[in-house]
């Protein structure tokens, strides 16, 4: 089954930006959402179809994706923004979703 | 504006079944997709299965396929989730989302399922 790889945690200072990254075999090739979880609540769409953002997420989120790598960039990063972060694609071989095992982004 | 809004938390015995409720509003119902999803405390998300709601195609995640039933009430805009043979590591919290093969754009508040004898 399709697996995806992300890093257990990121930490980073208010103001900077976090870069968490999501592997797996011809990501490039799928539809690469990511998604924001904090404690307690259940999760927010926060970028989909790779770099898309829902019309009440920030611009300071962005997705990219490059080789087997998709990414989520938050820029000027704030304290609310301290969660777990899961990416998520569709196996369309096995017709089922995929998730990562999710980051926790840490602000210092 | 669009809401799932799931039932209460269950406590349950092992070997029992738990079905979880989702009830949607504002958006057509008919022609969407609803998946399930499930966190245990502190762990990963883990989707469990998806249902085409006016067909009512289903598809499980194989781990599983012998133990859920995924179903739908287009009358009452409802859908459920309903696990079988219940066991200690079935304890999380019961999510449901909207969305076909692409995101997921609105999720329920989640269902606490406790498994315990």
């Amino acid at each position: 089954s399709y697996v995806l790889s992300q890093p257990p945690s990121v930490s980073v200072a208010p103001g900077q930006t976090a870069r968490l990254t999501c592997g797996g075999f011809n990501i490039r090739g799928k539809s690469v959402h990511w998604y924001q979880q904090k404690p307690g609540q259940a999760p927010v769409l926060v970028v989909f179809d790779d770099s898309d953002r829902p019309s009440e997420i920030p611009e300071r989120f962005s997705g990219s994706h490059s080789g087997n790598t998709a990414t989520l960039t938050i820029t000027w990063v704030e304290a609310g923004d301290e969660a777990d972060y899961y990416c998520q694609v569709w196996d369309s071989r096995s017709d089922l979703a995929v998730f990562g095992g999710g980051t926790k982004l840490s602000v210092l | 504006q669009m809401q799932l809004v799931q039932s209460g938390p269950e406590v349950k015995k092992p070997g029992t079944s738990v079905k979880v409720s989702c009830k949607a509003s504002g958006f057509t119902f008919t022609s969407s997709a609803m998946q399930w999803v499930r966190q245990a405390r502190g762990q990963r998300l883990e989707w469990i299965g998806w249902i085409v709601v006016g067909s009512g195609n289903t598809n499980y995640a194989q781990k599983f396929q012998e133990r859920v039933t995924i179903t739908r009430d287009m009358s009452t805009s409802t859908a459920y989730m309903e696990l079988s043979s219940l066991r200690s590591e079935d304890t999380a919290v019961y999510y449901c989302a909207r969305g076909r093969r692409g995101a997921y754009d609105y999720w329920g508040q989640g269902t606490l399922v406790t498994v315990s004898s």
